[in-house]
């Protein structure tokens, strides 16, 4: 069974700091996606990593993917206030379909 | 525009009924799926379908159902089965495998 597995699942970080998420997963599978989602609203696609070594940045969030480590992260740098949301990671568990194990999230505070 | 819309957003339903929440996505997707999500918690895949007619269990398709007569329309219902269904439903769609996958904006579900 695959199991996704993130941490830390709550983190509280002042505005200007840097930090990251990690995302670690039990099966082998070349697709992980990261996604964002705000209190009592869908989820936002971040980025979608397809393969060892991928690396997506967009503003001030980068997302990288490690398939031998099972192991993909997401950085925030110099956060600011509307980082604040709970960002998942989902990991596809087969090739021939997307059917996404997601981890339980890590939700995100930025204070000012 | 083009989207993902679910509905209703916002539904009460008394215990031993059934209830159906609607997905309708004008992306011409070819892959479409719902999702559960408990408060607190990541997403669980119900049901997902790849192609007009037909539609594979997820990890916690008890309790569920679901049509895909159309691209475009992917139902579900919530039988009087399901024993704990107070929770946020996400319907999403997908162009195929490996793709990113695009979420609607929920629908809550109470039972009261």
């Amino acid at each position: 069974e695959l199991k996704v597995e993130q941490n830390p699942l709550f983190l509280s970080m002042q505005e200007g700091k840097n930090y990251t998420i990690y995302c670690n997963y039990s099966t082998t599978s070349d697709r992980l996606y990261w996604y964002r989602q705000d209190p009592g609203k869908s989820l936002e696609s971040l980025f979608v990593l397809l393969s060892n070594g991928a690396v997506k940045q967009e503003g001030r969030l980068m997302a990288s993917l490690d398939t031998k480590a099972r192991l993909s992260t997401l950085h925030i740098t110099a956060a600011v206030h509307d980082l604040s949301a709970t960002y998942f990671c989902a990991v596809d568990k087969e090739t021939s379909g997307s059917r996404l194990t997601f981890g339980e999230g890590t939700q995100l505070t930025v204070n000012p | 525009d083009g989207g993902i819309t679910q509905s209703p957003k916002y539904l009460f339903r008394k215990e031993g009924q059934n209830v159906t929440l609607s997905c309708e996505q004008n992306l011409n997707h070819d892959a479409m799926y719902w999702y559960r999500q408990d408060p607190g918690q990541g997403l669980r895949l119900i049901y997902y379908s790849q192609i007009v007619n037909d539609f594979q269990k997820g990890d916690i398709a008890e309790g569920y159902s679901v049509s895909r007569e159309k691209k475009e329309s992917f139902p579900l219902t919530v039988t009087s089965a399901q024993k704990n269904p107070t929770a946020f439903y996400l319907c999403a769609s997908s162009h195929r495998a490996g793709n990113t996958i695009y979420f609607g904006e929920g629908s809550w579900l109470t039972v009261v």
